[in-house]
């Protein structure tokens, strides 16, 4: 069975513009969850989608949004980036909601903003 | 405010010696513990886990304790191998909240 995947593995970004970060999760799996990831800061919860809907967000601005799709399959925005947005972005799939299901994660995306 | 600290950014065992990793929460409604481990340009992976009902469970070479009163989990690896080398994530989570400590990294010198 095919992992979690993610793309694109890396971006380099200036600060004022926007991303789309996609993630594909595993097969069956329901629940997609975003994490950022910064040295010092651990992974921090973004948002997670289960079937279509969010169903919990992190405490990010509102630049940070994002999707799932009905095939499961979820996408991240960040607008107007800022230096500090540099991180590297996970993306977690589970059967069911995070937190009591074994979540698993893609290899991330490395964004850098210049 | 962190409500899930690892407080030893990292730590360093002997092969074939115990190590623990530590864990401790704020918020008492936590009621599902796990543990994740990251190698570099890898996304975590799931260890073990646990629930607030025990106290204990155990993996091969992995057990994870629970205080709950001391609002504690530890992490054991015995006994400690080189390729256990990595970063170790504890998460809680209750309801819709679900948040991961900062991270330990273990190094595990032959």
């Amino acid at each position: 069975k095919a992992g979690v995947t993610q793309t694109p593995r890396y971006l380099i970004k200036t600060r004022g513009q926007q991303v789309t970060l996609s993630c594909s999760p595993i097969s069956g799996h329901r629940s997609v969850s975003w994490y950022q990831q910064t040295p010092g800061q651990g992974l921090q919860f973004l948002f997670e989608y289960f079937s279509e809907t969010q169903r919990n967000k992190g405490n990010f601005p509102g630049r940070f949004s994002g999707r799932q799709f009905s095939n499961s399959r979820s996408e991240m925005n960040v607008s107007t980036l800022e230096l500090g947005d540099s991180a590297l972005y996970l993306c977690a799939s589970s059967l069911g909601i995070a937190g009591v299901n074994e979540q698993f994660f893609g290899p991330g995306t490395r964004l850098t903003v210049l | 405010d962190q409500q899930v600290k690892q407080n030893s950014p990292s730590l360093s065992v002997q092969e074939g010696r115990i190590s623990i990793l530590n864990c401790d929460y704020t918020n008492s409604m936590f009621d599902y513990f796990l543990w994740y481990k990251k190698y570099p340009a890898e996304g975590p992976t799931f260890l073990i886990s646990i629930s607030s009902i025990k106290d204990k469970n155990e993996d091969g070479r992995f057990t994870v304790f629970l205080n709950k009163s001391a609002k504690h989990l530890s992490l054991h690896i015995v006994p400690s191998q080189p390729g256990d080398s990595a970063v170790y994530f504890c998460a809680a989570s209750y309801g819709q909240n679900f948040v991961f400590g900062p991270g330990t990294r273990l190094s595990v010198l032959p």
